[in-house]
C-alpha cells in the first residue's frame, strides 16, 4: 500500500540536541499528522497540522505544514533519553476520508 | 477502561488457523479503525467502521480478512486459514467521529508459524 516518504530512517543523536525530520508525499494532503510509537505501544498523537504553512508547537516539539500540502517536518528541539523511539508521519486526504496514511517511520536513538 | 483494548495482547498460530482479534473502543467514540504493522513499517489502513457500518474495507488484503462491529461498539477482526505472511501487528484506533483525532490501542501481535 502506499506510505509517506520519511527520512532519515534512523538517527543517533546526543542528549541535549535538536532533531530534525521529514515526510514528503507524492499525494495532497488536508492534514499532517505526527505520532511517536513506543516499544509495544500504539502510536500516540504528538501534533496535528490542518492548514497549509501552520507552523505548531507542543513543548520542545514544532512541525510545520509546507505551502505544497505534499510535505511536513518535525523538530524535536534539546532532546532528552525519553525522546527515544519511532516517529511517524501521517496524513488524511481531501474530502470526508478519514483514512490515515502513515510515513515508513523515523527510528530516534538518544545518546545520554 | 479510559483507554482503547485490544487482545489478546499476543497470538501465535498455525498456518491454516482461524484467529479473531478484538477491539474495545473509547466509549461513544463512533469512528473505528483497523491497521496491519508490519516489523519495521509504518501501520497501514485495512478498514474503517461508523457505528456499526464498514463503510471502508479497500485496505483488507484478501478476502480471508473480515471485519465486524454488530452493535456499534466492540469489533472483531477475523482472519481465516491464516498465512506466514499475516504475521504483523494489528492496531485499533476509535476517534469521536468526522477528522477528529484517532486514539490507538496497543495492538495484537500475530505470529503465525
Amino acid at each position: 500500500g502506499q506510505q509517506l516518504n520519511q527520512s532519515p530512517q534512523s538517527m543517533f543523536i546526543q542528549e541535549g540536541e535538536d532533531v530534525s525530520m521529514n515526510c514528503t508525499s507524492s499525494s495532497i494532503f488536508n492534514t499532517w499528522l505526527w505520532y511517536k510509537q513506543d516499544p509495544g505501544e500504539g502510536p500516540v498523537l504528538l501534533i496535528a497540522l490542518y492548514k497549509a504553512g501552520e507552523l505548531t508547537s507542543n513543548g520542545r516539539l514544532t512541525a510545520q505544514f509546507g505551502i505544497t500540502r505534499k510535505d511536513s517536518f518535525l523538530n524535536i528541539s534539546a532532546s532528552i533519553p525519553s525522546d527515544v523511539g519511532i516517529y511517524f508521519c501521517a496524513g488524511q486526504l481531501p474530502g470526508g476520508y478519514q483514512k490515515v496514511t502513515f510515513g515508513t517511520g523515523t527510528k530516534l536513538q538518544v545518546i545520554p | 477502561g479510559a483507554g482503547v483494548s485490544q487482545s489478546p495482547r499476543y497470538k501465535v498460530a498455525k498456518r491454516g488457523q482461524d484467529v479473531a482479534l478484538r477491539c474495545d473502543p473509547i466509549s461513544g467514540h463512533v469512528s473505528l479503525f483497523w491497521y496491519q504493522q508490519a516489523l519495521g513499517q509504518g501501520p497501514e489502513f485495512l478498514t474503517y467502521f461508523q457505528n456499526e457500518a464498514q463503510l471502508d474495507k479497500s485496505g483488507l488484503p484478501s478476502d480471508r480478512f473480515f471485519a465486524e462491529r454488530p452493535e456499534g461498539s466492540v469489533s472483531t477482526l477475523k482472519i481465516q486459514r491464516t498465512q506466514q505472511e499475516d504475521s504483523a501487528v494489528y492496531l485499533c484506533a476509535s476517534s469521536i467521529g468526522g477528522k477528529n483525532i484517532q486514539y490507538f490501542g496497543a495492538g495484537t501481535r500475530l505470529s503465525v508459524l
